[in-house]
């Protein structure tokens, strides 16, 4: 069974940082490419970044250039997004999401920016 | 504001069927292919539709997508209370080099 776990979500400061994470199990990892996805409160979807299964292919949206970085760990397999100089409209949960459709979801991680 | 458009909401009887549609430009829906995911309120969102118009495994085939130019549209058949949900497309963004949603659409089954 595909299983995508996030974690790593917590309340923190607008100007700080955070580490999430991904975990797969259930299948391949290293062939398979990988977003971040997120959904503000009472909002629709919105896309974040993308990675390809050895990571030679990355994108990320506008809004995140400069201060998201995405990457993963194929031995570990693990997808991360470290998130610097957060500010509060990022607050939202951050689900990751295999594949070019994506065809799986992880359940979410809530990252909250608040003072 | 989101780059593919859908109506916010729409509603229909249980039994009846119901349309969503999605609408784009040339860079992303004339382009690229089309996914179509279900949210359940408090729930992760769960695809639908891939490649414009295929199922995945378990998806009933009451659920069924398609495309025109640069347009999509979901059709949803034999509406049942437990689709109740929103709804959204997504697709890749040529020009933007970004994946792309539209707004949602909120499905009520009356």
């Amino acid at each position: 069974e595909v299983q995508l776990v996030e974690s790593g979500g917590a309340l923190v400061q607008p100007g700080g940082s955070l580490r999430l994470s991904c975990a797969g199990s259930g299948f391949t990892f290293s062939n398979y490419d990988l977003n971040w996805v997120r959904q503000a409160p009472g909002k629709g979807l919105e896309w974040v970044s993308y990675i390809s299964g050895r990571s030679s292919t990355i994108h990320y949206a506008d809004f995140v250039k400069g201060r998201f970085t995405i990457s993963r760990d194929n031995a570990k397999n693990s997808l991360y997004l470290q998130m610097n100089s957060l500010r509060v409209d990022d607050t939202a949960i951050y689900y990751c999401a295999r594949g070019s459709a994506p065809y799986y979801w992880g359940q979410g991680t809530l990252v909250t920016v608040s003072s | 504001q989101s780059v593919l458009t859908q109506p916010p909401s729409v509603s229909a009887a249980p039994g009846q069927k119901v349309t969503i549609s999605c609408s784009g430009s040339s860079s992303n829906i004339g382009s690229g292919y089309v996914s179509w995911y279900q949210q359940l309120p408090g729930t992760a969102p769960k695809l639908l539709i891939f490649d414009d118009n295929k199922r995945p495994s378990g998806i009933p085939d009451r659920f069924s997508g398609s495309k025109s130019g640069t347009s999509a549209t979901l059709d949803i058949t034999g509406l049942q209370t437990g689709d109740e949900a929103d709804y959204y497309c997504g697709t890749w963004d040529s020009s933007l080099t970004a994946r792309v949603f539209g707004g949602g659409t909120k499905l009520t089954v009356l």
